[in-house]
């Protein structure tokens, strides 16, 4: 079946541009997670998003970065008036439920490099 | 907050050398550990997963890491590398709903 899907695959926008990234998890996942991934630095959580329940933010490193999900299903990260520091790997994961007992699938990611 | 610590940031073995990575975590009660693979080119992809039970947990591609509670550790091996086992490991813990990654570790492997 299909994975996590993520587009584009790359972006390269301008200093100050705003940018929408865009996650499709595995049909009929509840749990839908974004990560960043920096040089040298790991995954860093972003936000998790579980059914209809309230995001959990508490990763996203500033209010210029904000992610909603449609429906229960597509997500879509939103980064505004983007800085050079925002370069990085962004990756999706989506799991049949929320918390670490199920498995996170993850998608291929969409690099975001700012100019 | 829980964390997790990989303090091998590169490590280079010969092809058909044993492997082992380390990985030290912070956590209060029995943690949830994991073990993801990020090969070239590719997404990331569980290799084994520890909630309870055995300590030594078996994982896809011949790899094994072993839960040691009075070292805060979760090792990964494998007795035989493989060429195609070059990539990024990543051990990471679970924290309420969501699971914390380590930096990595890049593997590098010698002909």
């Amino acid at each position: 079946g299909a994975g996590v899907s993520q587009s584009p695959s790359n972006k390269v926008t301008e200093k100050g541009k705003d940018v929408e990234l865009r996650c499709d998890p595995i049909s009929g996942h509840t749990a839908l997670y974004w990560y960043r991934q920096s040089l040298g630095q790991g995954l860093e959580f972003l936000i998790y998003f579980q059914g209809n329940s309230a995001p959990d933010k508490s990763g996203l490193p500033s209010d210029r970065f904000s992610a909603e999900r449609t429906g229960g299903s597509v997500s879509t990260l939103t980064i505004q008036r983007t800085q050079q520091e925002d370069s990085a790997v962004y990756l999706c994961a989506s799991s049949s439920f929320g918390g670490p007992f199920y498995e996170q699938y993850f998608g291929p990611g969409t690099r975001l490099t700012v100019t | 907050a829980q964390s997790v610590t990989q303090p091998d940031i590169h490590i280079t073995v010969s092809e058909g050398a044993s492997l082992e990575l380390r990985c030290n975590y912070s956590y209060g009660a029995t943690p949830y550990l994991f073990w993801y693979v990020q090969s070239p080119g590719q997404g990331l992809q569980l290799l084994l997963k520890y909630f309870s039970g055995d300590t030594l947990v078996q994982g896809i591609k011949g790899f094994e890491a072993e839960f040691k509670r009075s070292q805060s550790s979760f090792n990964l091996r494998k007795p035989s590398v493989h060429w195609s086992d070059a990539a990024e490991y990543f051990c990471a813990v679970g924290d309420d709903d969501k699971i914390i990654f380590g930096k990595g570790t890049r593997l590098h492997i010698l002909p």
